[in-house]
């Protein structure tokens, strides 16, 4: 079975520009939710995303947004990009039956520049 | 406010060394603590999940348990393929986020 799937893998924008990542859950998962890793750190919680609804939202501004889409994938986007923004983001899948058991994918590593 | 702490921030062995990692942790209504692993550059990759205190899992040589305010995991003879950022998260009351400590960097030398 193909596990979680993230695109690009890095990608390298410029301050103000704006980047769209994109996941793929494990086939069967229905909830994904979106990370963001700096280096030395853990994960911080952005969006989790059930069913195409919001379920939750950590402390990130609005420039960061996220859907989910019928076939459960999710794209996350981030505009007027900041230095600060550079780092890895993780997208994770759940099924329902083990609805905290968080599944990642490999990531997509920023660099703003 | 929930808090998550892991101890210490990185730990040297030799191979066969066997210790522990710690997770502490301050939470309302704890629903489950998760143990990840995370190679340079990669996602976390899922270990275990321990739901109460007292509860054990094992998986070659790890073995994480679970108290009321902290969790280990207990590595035995490791070898140099064990070296990794091992992350510890959990999952509280009903907020459906996972909050994370920072990890142990763990490098088993040959």
């Amino acid at each position: 079975d193909a596990g979680v799937t993230q695109s690009p893998t890095h990608l390298i924008k410029t301050r103000g520009q704006h980047v769209t990542l994109r996941c793929s859950p494990i086939s069967g998962h229905k909830s994904v939710s979106w990370y963001q890793q700096v280096l030395g750190q853990g994960p911080q919680f952005i969006f989790q995303y059930y069913e195409k609804e919001e379920r939750g939202r950590g402390n990130f501004p609005d420039r960061f947004s996220a859907r989910q889409f019928p076939n459960y994938s999710s794209e996350l986007n981030v505009n007027a990009l900041l230095l600060g923004d550079s780092a890895l983001y993780l997208c994770a899948s759940s099924s329902l039956r083990t609805a905290y058991e968080q599944y990642f994918g490999p990531g997509t590593r920023l660099t703003v520049t | 406010e929930d808090q998550v702490t892991q101890s210490p921030e990185a730990l040297r062995l030799q191979e066969g060394e066997s210790s522990s990692l710690n997770c502490s942790y301050t939470v309302s209504g704890l629903r489950g603590l998760f143990w990840y692993r995370q190679d340079p550059g990669k996602g976390p990759e899922f270990l275990f999940t321990l739901y109460s205190a007292g509860e054990e899992k094992e998986k070659e040589r790890l073995k994480a348990t679970l108290t009321k305010k902290e969790s280990f995991l207990h590595i035995t003879a490791p070898k140099p393929e064990d070296s990794a950022t091992y992350l510890c998260a959990v999952q509280a009351g009903s907020n459906y986020q996972l909050i994370w400590g920072a990890g142990t960097k763990l490098i088993i030398k040959p």
